[in-house]
């Protein structure tokens, strides 16, 4: 079945320590978005790539940063993890000829910094 | 400033009851809305997805409706399961040429109890 793939599933890293979150689609969707969800919160936006064009929300940290090297891999860099950093992230994908633009979500990575 | 409203916060409910969820939205030019449920730490699964000419959307015992007017919607789900327990995010997007412009409801946390 086509999907929307995250891995790891649960990362632990530790305070200042830079991590890397993938995410991988067999959808061939051309836009992918990395949210951060924290506890009780809604999903907020980090960046999203429609195809390799990189586009940053304004207010997201340059702690954070992303690579889309193919189509169908996306990456996540938290360059030096905080402790307020702890929280899962969500990578999704949509299709911008798509009709409505529904974005499908891959299961999350919740992040601990320790 | 778009903003997405959802009631009540959290609720309720005994097994085989129904239940109503309220969206209140002021995304504009609308485009679409959306209805998702998250189990904890899992990602966001699309139940369903309204432009602004659908009145209503069903999705088995799950039933959305909208009113572009007034700027609402509900998700109304008939005869609960145990497996209904979820939070319940309604998103709605923007009509805009940058793809990624959605703007998230906080969720509704719905708990079902035997």
């Amino acid at each position: 079945d086509a999907m929307v793939i995250q891995n790891p599933r649960y990362q632990v890293t530790q305070f200042g320590k830079p991590v890397t979150l993938s995410c991988s689609q067999t959808l061939n969707h051309n836009v992918m978005y990395w949210y951060q969800q924290k506890s009780s919160q809604a999903p907020k936006l980090l960046f999203h790539y429609y195809d390799k064009d990189f586009n940053n929300e304004a207010d997201t940290p340059d702690n954070f940063q992303s690579r889309r090297p193919n189509t169908s891999f996306c990456f996540l860099d938290i360059r030096s993890p905080g402790l307020g950093d702890a929280a899962m992230y969500l990578c999704a994908t949509s299709t911008r000829q798509g009709r409505y633009n529904e974005q499908f979500f891959g299961p999350g990575t919740r992040l601990t910094v320790l | 400033k778009n903003q997405v409203e959802q009631s009540p916060q959290s609720l309720i409910i005994l097994e085989g009851k129904n239940c109503t969820l309220q969206c209140n939205y002021t995304v504009s030019p609308f485009s679409n809305l959306r209805w998702y449920k998250q189990d904890t730490g899992r990602g966001p699964v699309s139940l369903t997805i309204m432009t602004f000419s659908e009145n209503t959307k069903s999705n088995g015992r799950y039933t959305a409706t909208l009113d572009a007017d007034t700027k609402q919607s509900s998700l109304h789900i008939t005869a609960s399961q145990l497996s209904d327990s979820a939070s319940y995010i309604c998103v709605v997007s923007a009509y805009d040429t940058n793809a990624g412009k959605s703007t998230f409801g906080d969720g509704t946390t719905l708990t079902v109890k035997p």
